[in-house]
């Protein structure tokens, strides 16, 4: 079966400070993989989507990045942490039609 | 304007109750709808699919109507442990499955 793993679960990081969260994916090839942004009391807003490995489409400007080092691994940074970057991210795969999500980062910038 | 829009909620309700959920989708290219629940700090799942003919899992009921570019979501019976936040989706294929999310309906069941 596949699973989808992220972590860490929570994160508190200083203004300035670089990100690097880490989303895997388990037992399927080639998905698409997804970051997605949730703000306290809103929906989910796509950040980034990849269809293969070293292929990264951003959907809005921001402060972040993505990587897919490897066809199940994606990756979500920043060289430098924005306050309003503060928000609960997650990470997510499909294959067809139907969107896994893993557990999000609750990440607050102080 | 939203690509996907929900009425925010809160919907509070006693248990037994029935309750109907909307939601409006802009691109009339988008090609599936689902409703997620989303509990409190944690990751949405998938609810069901939404069909055109209407589709039913046991309490819940789906609906789609493409010429109204409208989804709904019934719940009848309402348990408590149905409280959380219902999020509608739509998706688009073009290259990759695009799935835009609504910013969720919140619903409260009381005893």
């Amino acid at each position: 079966s596949q699973t989808i793993h992220q972590w860490p679960a929570t994160l508190v990081q200083p203004v300035g400070s670089p990100l690097s969260l880490e989303c895997t994916v388990e037992g399927t090839s080639n998905p698409n993989l997804y970051w997605y942004r949730q703000a306290a009391g809103r929906g989910l807003q796509l950040l980034f989507y990849s269809v293969g490995i070293g292929q990264i489409s951003s959907e809005v400007p921001q402060n972040l990045s993505a990587s897919r080092p490897q066809d199940r691994q994606f990756i979500l940074g920043s060289k430098k942490l924005l306050l309003s970057d503060s928000g609960f991210y997650l990470c997510a795969w499909s294959w067809g039609t139907e969107a896994f999500f893993g557990q999000g980062t609750r990440l607050t910038v102080v | 304007r939203k690509e996907v829009e929900q009425d925010p909620g809160p919907f509070n309700v006693p248990e037994g109750a029935t309750v109907a959920f909307n939601c409006t989708y802009s691109n009339s290219a988008s090609q599936s709808f689902f409703w997620y629940r989303q509990d409190c700090r944690k990751e949405p799942k998938l609810l069901m699919s939404v069909y055109s003919s209407g589709n039913e899992d046991g309490r819940f009921t789906a609906q789609l109507n493409r010429a109204s570019q409208y989804i709904s979501l019934l719940i009848r019976d309402s348990k408590l442990s149905d409280s959380a936040t219902y999020l509608c989706v739509a998706m688009f294929s073009g290259g990759y499955n695009k799935l835009i999310f609504g910013a969720g309906t919140r619903l409260a069941v009381h005893p």
